[in-house]
């Protein structure tokens, strides 16, 4: 059961930006780093941004992240078709001793 | 380029026994915490189970405590998953991941299928 919330789903043109959501709580957003990932149709995923807003050497800088509080967000600039993956948010939860996903995000690009 | 790769996934009855074994490129294998980490069909992803360099703390998601087991080889460069007990919601992929300080899950593997199914 995941215990960080994304939409189900969002699309833009190319070109354009979108924004993925991560809602959690003070014991797992709010206390630790928020990572993400991109899952690519048929692939395993792969860290996108850790740290909050940190690029992974060789991920391009149209992704970027950031937090406030207990949510976090992922924004994705200049929409490519490649972009299309489902995408998760992760952080470590201090009351489950244990990591939490997000619901995950499909990207889709009109 | 650190690589992982899985092994031992398959069909399996309810109630029976699989292992997952993960082998890891690098020598520096005994660097690295690591975890599993599980995708049912369709669904998303959820957190398995975590282990420290040395094997001494170990973590268990709620769904496989007490059922699962969590250890390391580092002279053999590789991560397990012994499960037991399994149950039809442990059908998924299952992928071992390195878990590098900030970073989280910062390498995965390709994943191995365990079906649970009579």
């Amino acid at each position: 059961q995941s215990v960080l919330t994304q939409p189900p789903s969002v699309s833009e043109a190319p070109r354009q930006r979108v924004t993925i959501s991560c809602s959690g709580s003070s014991s797992n957003i709010g206390n630790n780093a928020v990572n993400w990932y991109q899952q690519l149709p048929g692939k395993a995923p792969k860290l996108l941004i850790y740290y909050d807003d940190l690029l992974p050497s060789g991920v391009s800088d149209r992704f970027s992240g950031s937090k406030s509080g207990t949510s976090a967000s992922l924004a994705i600039s200049g929409l490519q078709s490649e972009d299309e993956a489902d995408y998760f948010c992760a952080a470590w939860d201090d009351r489950l001793i244990g990591y939490v996903f997000g619901t995950g995000t499909k990207v889709t690009v009109l | 380029e650190v690589q992982l790769v899985e092994s031992g996934g398959g069909l399996v009855q309810p109630g029976g026994s699989l292992r997952l074994s993960c082998v890891v490129s690098e020598s520096t294998f005994s660097v690295y915490e690591m975890n599993w980490v599980r995708q049912a069909p369709g669904k998303g992803l959820e957190w398995v189970s975590f282990i420290s360099t040395s094997g001494d703390t170990i973590h268990y998601a709620d769904s496989v405590k007490g059922r699962f087991t969590i250890s390391r080889d580092n002279t053999k460069k590789s991560l397990y998953l012994q499960m037991n007990n399994l149950r039809a919601e442990d059908t998924a992929v299952y992928y071992c991941t390195t878990d590098t300080p900030k970073k989280g899950f910062d390498i995965w593997g390709q994943g191995t299928m365990v079906t649970v199914s009579s």
